[in-house]
């Protein structure tokens, strides 16, 4: 089945400066990416996401792009502010109504005064 | 509500005391998943739900958990002999088709 891999399982960002997060997946039939961001205390929340006939989209300060021929998908946000501290899971799924999504195992991010 | 809500936010119950977790669902979202989260884990699947059948329900950890869904709309979620291992945040997510917005989850501690 479907395996979507994640790193760093950790980021620490001086405030200010970007972040990226890596991850690949398994099933070449995926085509649909979103990304997720968890709160403390809050279900996650789509942030962004992206499908497969698309190499990247942007959405003010995040970005994602996509790799088809290497399966490997990256969440970038820039010029980081104290809010963006979170854990964000990213996650892949053949995008049709009845397949699952495959979550990695999220990334807690956090941003250094 | 504009999202989806889960009712109770949190449950303390005894070990082997029965526990239902509720999911209301987005109005029209045919779609609706059970997930749990362990502390400072990830997602783990538990069920899927079409309609109000489970054509996915390979998630689920052993028979003492089982999940239902009337009228299309709210699911309950039911976990019965709970066991300390059972201690984690169930969270719902339904999806209209494609993407899933979730609720905020609910606690569960067994003593």
């Amino acid at each position: 089945g479907e395996n979507v891999e994640q790193h760093p399982s950790t980021l620490s960002v001086q405030e200010g400066d970007s972040a990226v997060i890596k991850c690949t997946y398994s099933d070449s039939a995926s085509n649909y990416f979103p990304w997720y961001k968890q709160e403390l205390g809050k279900g996650p929340q789509l942030i962004i996401d992206i499908r497969s006939n698309v190499g990247e989209k942007k959405d003010q300060r995040i970005a994602v792009t996509l790799n088809k021929t290497a399966k490997h998908f990256s969440l970038h946000i820039t010029e980081t502010q104290p809010e963006d501290s979170a854990v964000y899971f990213c996650a892949a799924s053949r995008g049709r109504r009845d397949d699952k999504i495959i979550f990695g195992k999220g990334t807690r991010l956090h941003i250094l005064p | 509500g504009a999202g989806v809500s889960q009712s109770p936010s949190n449950k303390v119950t005894e070990k082997g005391k029965d526990v239902e977790l509720r999911c209301d669902p987005i109005s029209g979202h045919t779609a609706l998943y059970w997930y749990r989260q362990s502390l400072g884990q990830g997602l783990e699947f538990l069920i899927y739900f079409q309609g109000n059948s489970a054509p996915d329900k390979s998630g689920l950890p052993s028979d003492r958990f089982s999940a239902e869904r009337t009228g299309g709309s709210v699911s309950t979620l039911t976990i019965q002999r709970t066991q300390q291992e059972d201690s984690a945040v169930y969270l719902c997510a339904s999806s209209p088709e494609g993407e899933q917005y979730f609720g905020p989850g609910t606690r569960l501690t067994v003593t």
